[in-house]
């Protein structure tokens, strides 16, 4: 079964510092990944997905992440935070049994970003 | 492209009564729509599949009978929670995918807030 990860469930940082959010995934196979982000009460915004092709996928925003299949992560980072990137973000893998793809989300893990 | 609308943006009900969430794909076809519930400060968990034109699959857990969904065509999916309780206040969120394309991102509504009172 697919399953994923979030390391840290609050993540705080200074604006204009780097941002790293964790992301851990356990697959059968080779996986779909997605990065989502949650502003308060609002929907969630794709950000970046990794479907097999390159390892470092560049997303909306500035953020990217890399998918290491050694390590089974993809973590999120972004060079410089914004105060508007703080929200809730979601790490998504896709389970593709079936023939459709069922989304299993993480945790969450909410950045906050001070000035 | 690939926007997603859900009505009501929120809504407050009494117990006892029934609420029904419209769930939109304004710019493309989707064969396949889900439904997710967030409670407050936690993730999103997978409610039910629908797939237009036929019955929904629902998730472990899931009751079909309180919880009814109907996707009657390529860009409108259904959500009623039948005889609400304020147990059912929650965050529903719906998502949809482009039709033919299965291993197709999902885009998100922004959510529907129901209140039990």
């Amino acid at each position: 079964a697919q399953s994923v990860t979030q390391l840290d469930s609050h993540v705080s940082v200074s604006e204009g510092t780097p941002v790293l959010l964790r992301c851990n995934y356990s697959s059968s196979y080779s996986p779909s990944l997605f990065w989502y982000v949650q502003h308060p009460n609002k929907g969630l915004q794709l950000l970046l997905k990794y479907t097999s092709a390159a390892t470092l996928v560049k997303g909306i925003n500035g953020f990217e992440a890399e998918f290491k299949k050694s390590e089974t992560s993809f973590h999120l980072t972004k060079p410089s935070a914004h105060m508007s990137d703080a929200a809730e973000y979601f790490c998504v893998v896709s389970d593709n049994a079936g023939g459709y793809n069922k989304l299993i989300f993480g945790a969450g893990t909410r950045l906050a970003v001070h000035p | 492209g690939a926007v997603v609308s859900q009505h009501p943006s929120r809504v407050i009900c009494k117990s006892g009564t029934s609420v029904k969430i419209e769930c939109r794909s304004l710019d493309f076809q989707a064969t396949t729509m889900f439904w997710y519930r967030q409670f407050p400060k936690q993730s999103l968990m997978l409610m039910a599949t629908s797939n237009e034109g036929s019955k929904a699959t629902y998730e472990q857990g899931v009751e079909k009978d309180k919880f009814l969904i109907n996707h009657a065509s390529l860009t409108l999916s259904t959500l009623t929670v039948t005889s609400a309780h304020p147990e059912d206040s929650s965050f529903y969120i719906c998502s949809a995918r482009v039709a033919g394309r299965l291993q197709g991102t999902q885009y998100f509504g922004p959510g529907t807030r129901l209140t039990v009172l």
